[in-house]
C-alpha cells in the first residue's frame, strides 16, 4: 500500500540523548516536510525537503536537523533532546507545490 | 504577519449541518486547504480551493473568498464519525503553508 511510513510510533527518551525519528515514503513524491503538532499550536514545520539533495528551515528548525540522501527518506534528528521537544512528529509528502499533503501516522515523542 | 483563524471548538447534533468558518491574512494566495484530523491520527485532505466559490463533495463543501480572505467549510448531515479536528491551512506566494490551529467539531447524538 502505498503511503508514508514513520517509525518508531512512540518512544519515551531522556533528556540530552539523541534520537533520529524514520520516515520513508513511496509515492515517488519530490517534496518532504516535518512537522511538529502541540495542543492548541496547530501544524508547525520544522525542516523540508523539496528534491532530493536539498533542505530547508522551517518555522521551528533550532535543536533539529534532517538529510535528504534519496527521493524517498527524509530522516530528522534530534542531536540533544530537551523537554520542550516532547511533541507529535508528523512526516508529509507531496508532490506539486499545490498538492494535498500525505501525512505518516506520527511519532509521539516524550522527552523526560 | 501571517495569520488564520478558526473556532477553537464547535457542537453540533448528529443529523445537523455545521460551517466551520477560516479567516486568513497572508503574503499572497495559491490556494486554500482543508484537513480532518480524528485524535491520535494523522491530518487527511478534505478539500482545495484556489478560485472563488463553492467546491461540493459529498456531504462536505468548502466555500471561498479571496476578497475576503474567508473560506467556510460546509459538513451536512452529520455522523458521529465527523468528530474530529478541522484544520485550514493556505499556501502562500512562496507556496508554503499556513496552518491554523484546527476546530475541534463535537458531534452529539
Amino acid at each position: 500500500i502505498a503511503g508514508i511510513t514513520q517509525a518508531p510510533t512512540s518512544q519515551i527518551l531522556a533528556a540530552g540523548r539523541r534520537m533520529t525519528l524514520r520516515c520513508t515514503q513511496d509515492m515517488r513524491h519530490n517534496a518532504m516536510y516535518w512537522y511538529r503538532q502541540d495542543l492548541g499550536l496547530g501544524l508547525r514545520l520544522i525542516h523540508y525537503s523539496n528534491t532530493a539533495g536539498t533542505t530547508g528551515k522551517g518555522e521551528v528548525p533550532d535543536g533539529y536537523s534532517v538529510s535528504r540522501a534519496n527521493t524517498d527518506d527524509f530522516p530528522l534528528t534530534l542531536a540533544s533532546a530537551v523537554p520542550s521537544q516532547t511533541s507529535v512528529y508528523f512526516c508529509a509528502s507531496s508532490d506539486r507545490d499545490n498538492s494535498p499533503l500525505h501525512f505518516g501516522n506520527g511519532t509521539r515523542l516524550t522527552v523526560t | 504577519g501571517q495569520n488564520i483563524d478558526q473556532p477553537t471548538e464547535m457542537t453540533a447534533t448528529e443529523g445537523a449541518i455545521v460551517q466551520i468558518n477560516c479567516t486568513y491574512q497572508t503574503s499572497g494566495f495559491n490556494g486554500l486547504f482543508w484537513y480532518q484530523q480524528h485524535a491520535g491520527e494523522a491530518p487527511t485532505f478534505l478539500s482545495y480551493n484556489v478560485l472563488d466559490g463553492l467546491e461540493e463533495k459529498g456531504r462536505f463543501s468548502s466555500f471561498l473568498s479571496r476578497s475576503k480572505g474567508y473560506s467556510y467549510l460546509l459538513l451536512k448531515e452529520l455522523q458521529m464519525k465527523d468528530s474530529a479536528s478541522y484544520l485550514c491551512a493556505v499556501l502562500d506566494s512562496n507556496y508554503q503553508l499556513i496552518w491554523g490551529a484546527g476546530t475541534k467539531l463535537i458531534i452529539k447524538p
